[in-house]
Protein backbone atom coordinates (compact mmCIF):
# COMPACT_ATOMS: atom_id res chain seq x y z
CA UNK A 1 0.00 0.00 0.00
CA UNK A 2 2.03 3.04 -1.09
CA UNK A 3 1.95 5.80 1.21
CA UNK A 4 0.83 9.25 0.83
CA UNK A 5 2.16 10.82 -2.62
CA UNK A 6 2.67 14.16 -3.52
CA UNK A 7 4.61 15.71 -6.20
CA UNK A 8 6.07 17.84 -6.94
CA UNK A 9 8.51 17.55 -4.29
CA UNK A 10 10.68 20.78 -5.03
CA UNK A 11 8.51 23.59 -7.56
CA UNK A 12 10.19 26.76 -7.70
CA UNK A 13 8.28 29.92 -9.10
CA UNK A 14 9.30 33.56 -10.11
CA UNK A 15 6.85 35.86 -8.21
CA UNK A 16 3.33 36.46 -10.26
CA UNK A 17 3.62 32.51 -11.38
CA UNK A 18 0.87 30.03 -9.95
CA UNK A 19 1.70 27.00 -8.16
CA UNK A 20 -0.10 23.50 -8.12
CA UNK A 21 0.85 21.27 -5.93
CA UNK A 22 -0.61 17.57 -6.20
CA UNK A 23 -1.65 14.63 -3.26
CA UNK A 24 -2.87 11.80 -4.04
CA UNK A 25 -4.35 9.61 -0.39
CA UNK A 26 -3.33 6.58 0.88
CA UNK A 27 -5.69 3.66 -0.60
CA UNK A 28 -8.80 3.88 1.09
CA UNK A 29 -8.42 7.46 2.67
CA UNK A 30 -11.06 9.65 2.07
CA UNK A 31 -10.16 12.56 4.23
CA UNK A 32 -7.45 15.11 3.06
CA UNK A 33 -5.45 17.85 5.33
CA UNK A 34 -3.08 20.63 3.87
CA UNK A 35 -0.60 22.02 6.59
CA UNK A 36 1.47 24.12 5.57
CA UNK A 37 4.99 24.82 7.60
CA UNK A 38 7.19 27.51 7.23
CA UNK A 39 11.66 27.18 7.87
CA UNK A 40 11.90 26.42 11.61
CA UNK A 41 7.67 26.66 12.45
CA UNK A 42 5.09 24.45 13.07
CA UNK A 43 2.59 22.58 10.87
CA UNK A 44 -0.16 25.34 10.03
CA UNK A 45 -3.47 23.94 9.19
CA UNK A 46 -4.99 25.32 5.68
CA UNK A 47 -7.79 23.10 4.31
CA UNK A 48 -9.90 19.64 5.11
CA UNK A 49 -11.40 18.18 1.82
CA UNK A 50 -13.23 14.84 1.45
CA UNK A 51 -14.05 13.70 -2.36
CA UNK A 52 -15.71 17.01 -3.95
CA UNK A 53 -16.22 18.48 -0.99
CA UNK A 54 -14.42 21.28 1.18
CA UNK A 55 -14.90 20.61 4.51
CA UNK A 56 -12.98 23.24 6.43
CA UNK A 57 -10.97 26.04 5.20
CA UNK A 58 -10.80 28.05 8.05
CA UNK A 59 -7.06 28.15 7.53
CA UNK A 60 -7.02 28.98 4.23
CA UNK A 61 -5.70 32.77 3.27
CA UNK A 62 -8.59 34.58 1.54
CA UNK A 63 -6.72 35.42 -1.76
CA UNK A 64 -4.89 33.30 -4.42
CA UNK A 65 -5.27 30.48 -2.34
CA UNK A 66 -7.53 27.52 -3.19
CA UNK A 67 -7.80 23.44 -3.01
CA UNK A 68 -10.35 20.94 -4.44
CA UNK A 69 -10.03 17.04 -4.26
CA UNK A 70 -11.97 16.30 -7.56
CA UNK A 71 -13.99 12.62 -7.46
CA UNK A 72 -11.05 11.06 -9.55
CA UNK A 73 -7.51 12.30 -9.58
CA UNK A 74 -5.34 14.16 -6.95
CA UNK A 75 -6.18 16.70 -4.21
CA UNK A 76 -4.90 19.92 -5.50
CA UNK A 77 -3.51 23.30 -3.70
CA UNK A 78 -3.91 26.12 -5.91
CA UNK A 79 -1.53 29.45 -5.27
CA UNK A 80 -2.35 32.15 -7.78
CA UNK A 81 0.18 35.29 -8.01
CA UNK A 82 2.40 33.65 -5.76
CA UNK A 83 4.53 36.18 -3.50
CA UNK A 84 7.84 35.56 -1.65
CA UNK A 85 5.76 34.91 1.77
CA UNK A 86 4.25 31.89 0.14
CA UNK A 87 7.91 29.84 0.30
CA UNK A 88 7.20 27.31 2.82
CA UNK A 89 6.50 23.11 2.78
CA UNK A 90 3.09 22.21 2.00
CA UNK A 91 2.40 18.88 3.49
CA UNK A 92 -0.63 16.86 2.51
CA UNK A 93 -1.81 14.34 4.58
CA UNK A 94 -4.66 11.57 4.37
CA UNK A 95 -7.04 10.01 7.03
CA UNK A 96 -9.58 6.92 6.15
CA UNK A 97 -12.84 7.61 8.06
CA UNK A 98 -14.99 4.69 9.32
CA UNK A 99 -18.38 5.07 10.47
CA UNK A 100 -18.01 2.86 13.16
CA UNK A 101 -14.35 4.47 14.40
CA UNK A 102 -12.46 7.12 13.33
CA UNK A 103 -9.00 6.81 14.48
CA UNK A 104 -7.83 10.85 13.69
CA UNK A 105 -4.10 9.29 12.88
CA UNK A 106 -2.70 11.15 10.17
CA UNK A 107 -0.42 9.87 7.83
CA UNK A 108 1.41 12.24 6.02
CA UNK A 109 3.37 13.02 2.46
CA UNK A 110 6.90 13.96 1.63
CA UNK A 111 5.97 17.32 1.46
CA UNK A 112 6.16 20.43 -1.50
CA UNK A 113 8.77 22.74 -1.14
CA UNK A 114 7.56 25.99 -2.86
CA UNK A 115 10.29 28.39 -3.59
CA UNK A 116 9.76 32.13 -4.76
CA UNK A 117 11.96 33.97 -6.43
CA UNK B 1 -10.63 29.58 17.26
CA UNK B 2 -8.64 26.24 18.21
CA UNK B 3 -4.77 26.81 19.82
CA UNK B 4 -2.45 24.61 21.18
CA UNK B 5 0.34 25.74 22.89
CA UNK B 6 3.44 24.13 23.53
CA UNK B 7 6.66 24.39 25.70
CA UNK B 8 9.70 24.43 25.52
CA UNK B 9 10.41 25.36 22.10
CA UNK B 10 13.64 23.57 22.61
CA UNK B 11 14.84 20.98 24.93
CA UNK B 12 18.73 20.21 25.38
CA UNK B 13 19.49 17.03 27.37
CA UNK B 14 21.87 14.27 27.94
CA UNK B 15 21.98 10.90 26.70
CA UNK B 16 20.10 8.79 28.71
CA UNK B 17 18.27 11.46 30.72
CA UNK B 18 14.62 11.65 30.44
CA UNK B 19 12.74 14.74 28.08
CA UNK B 20 9.29 16.31 28.92
CA UNK B 21 7.31 18.53 26.35
CA UNK B 22 4.31 19.57 27.65
CA UNK B 23 1.06 20.91 25.85
CA UNK B 24 -2.19 23.30 26.56
CA UNK B 25 -5.48 22.88 23.96
CA UNK B 26 -7.85 25.40 24.15
CA UNK B 27 -11.22 23.70 22.67
CA UNK B 28 -12.92 21.92 25.23
CA UNK B 29 -14.70 19.52 22.24
CA UNK B 30 -10.94 18.17 21.88
CA UNK B 31 -10.74 14.24 22.02
CA UNK B 32 -7.66 13.25 20.45
CA UNK B 33 -4.11 14.09 21.28
CA UNK B 34 -1.35 13.07 18.81
CA UNK B 35 2.17 13.34 19.24
CA UNK B 36 4.47 13.76 16.01
CA UNK B 37 8.13 13.35 15.20
CA UNK B 38 9.61 15.30 12.49
CA UNK B 39 13.19 14.96 11.01
CA UNK B 40 15.61 17.07 9.49
CA UNK B 41 13.74 17.53 5.78
CA UNK B 42 11.52 14.58 6.10
CA UNK B 43 7.69 14.40 6.93
CA UNK B 44 5.66 14.48 10.30
CA UNK B 45 5.42 10.44 11.48
CA UNK B 46 2.98 9.55 14.52
CA UNK B 47 4.61 7.97 17.89
CA UNK B 48 1.94 7.98 20.20
CA UNK B 49 -1.36 9.37 20.83
CA UNK B 50 -3.86 9.58 23.63
CA UNK B 51 -7.58 9.83 23.89
CA UNK B 52 -10.01 11.84 26.20
CA UNK B 53 -11.10 8.35 27.93
CA UNK B 54 -7.65 7.82 29.25
CA UNK B 55 -5.04 9.55 30.99
CA UNK B 56 -2.10 8.00 30.51
CA UNK B 57 -0.87 5.11 28.02
CA UNK B 58 3.27 4.45 27.86
CA UNK B 59 4.96 2.76 24.75
CA UNK B 60 8.36 1.49 25.59
CA UNK B 61 10.17 4.49 26.55
CA UNK B 62 7.89 7.02 25.46
CA UNK B 63 4.80 8.16 27.75
CA UNK B 64 1.83 10.41 27.34
CA UNK B 65 -0.52 12.05 30.05
CA UNK B 66 -3.54 13.90 29.65
CA UNK B 67 -5.38 16.15 32.09
CA UNK B 68 -8.84 16.94 30.47
CA UNK B 69 -9.69 19.36 33.61
CA UNK B 70 -6.54 21.56 32.63
CA UNK B 71 -6.60 21.06 28.97
CA UNK B 72 -3.18 19.95 29.43
CA UNK B 73 -1.32 16.60 28.31
CA UNK B 74 2.41 15.90 28.28
CA UNK B 75 4.93 14.00 26.08
CA UNK B 76 7.97 11.91 28.15
CA UNK B 77 10.90 10.38 27.04
CA UNK B 78 13.22 8.32 29.09
CA UNK B 79 16.65 7.00 28.59
CA UNK B 80 17.13 9.57 25.80
CA UNK B 81 19.33 8.41 22.37
CA UNK B 82 20.50 10.33 19.71
CA UNK B 83 18.36 9.25 17.42
CA UNK B 84 15.63 10.81 19.73
CA UNK B 85 16.71 14.25 18.42
CA UNK B 86 14.33 15.56 15.92
CA UNK B 87 11.77 18.00 16.61
CA UNK B 88 7.90 16.93 18.03
CA UNK B 89 4.57 18.31 17.61
CA UNK B 90 1.79 17.77 19.96
CA UNK B 91 -1.44 18.28 17.74
CA UNK B 92 -5.35 17.85 19.00
CA UNK B 93 -8.11 17.23 17.12
CA UNK B 94 -11.83 18.19 17.91
CA UNK B 95 -15.56 17.37 17.00
CA UNK B 96 -14.89 18.71 13.57
CA UNK B 97 -11.97 16.04 12.54
CA UNK B 98 -9.51 18.78 12.27
CA UNK B 99 -6.12 18.53 13.96
CA UNK B 100 -4.27 21.47 15.37
CA UNK B 101 -0.47 21.69 15.68
CA UNK B 102 1.39 22.86 18.07
CA UNK B 103 4.59 25.31 17.41
CA UNK B 104 6.73 22.05 18.05
CA UNK B 105 9.96 21.19 20.20
CA UNK B 106 13.66 20.68 18.62
CA UNK B 107 14.88 18.77 21.24
CA UNK B 108 18.88 18.19 21.17
CA UNK B 109 20.20 14.75 22.73
CA UNK B 110 24.34 14.83 23.57
CA UNK B 111 26.16 11.83 22.99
Amino acid sequence: NAGVMQNPRHLVRRRGQEARLRCSPMKGHSHVYWYRQLPEEGLKFMVYLQKENIIDESGMPKERFSAEFPKEGPSILRIQQVVRGDSAAYFCASSPLSQDFYTGELFFGEGSRLTVL
Amino acid sequence: GENVEQHPSTLSVQEGDSAVIKCTYSDSASNYFPWYKQELGKRPQLIIDIRSNVGEKKDQRIAVTLNKTAKHFSLHITETQPEDSAVYFCAAMGGGFKTIFGAGTRLFVKA
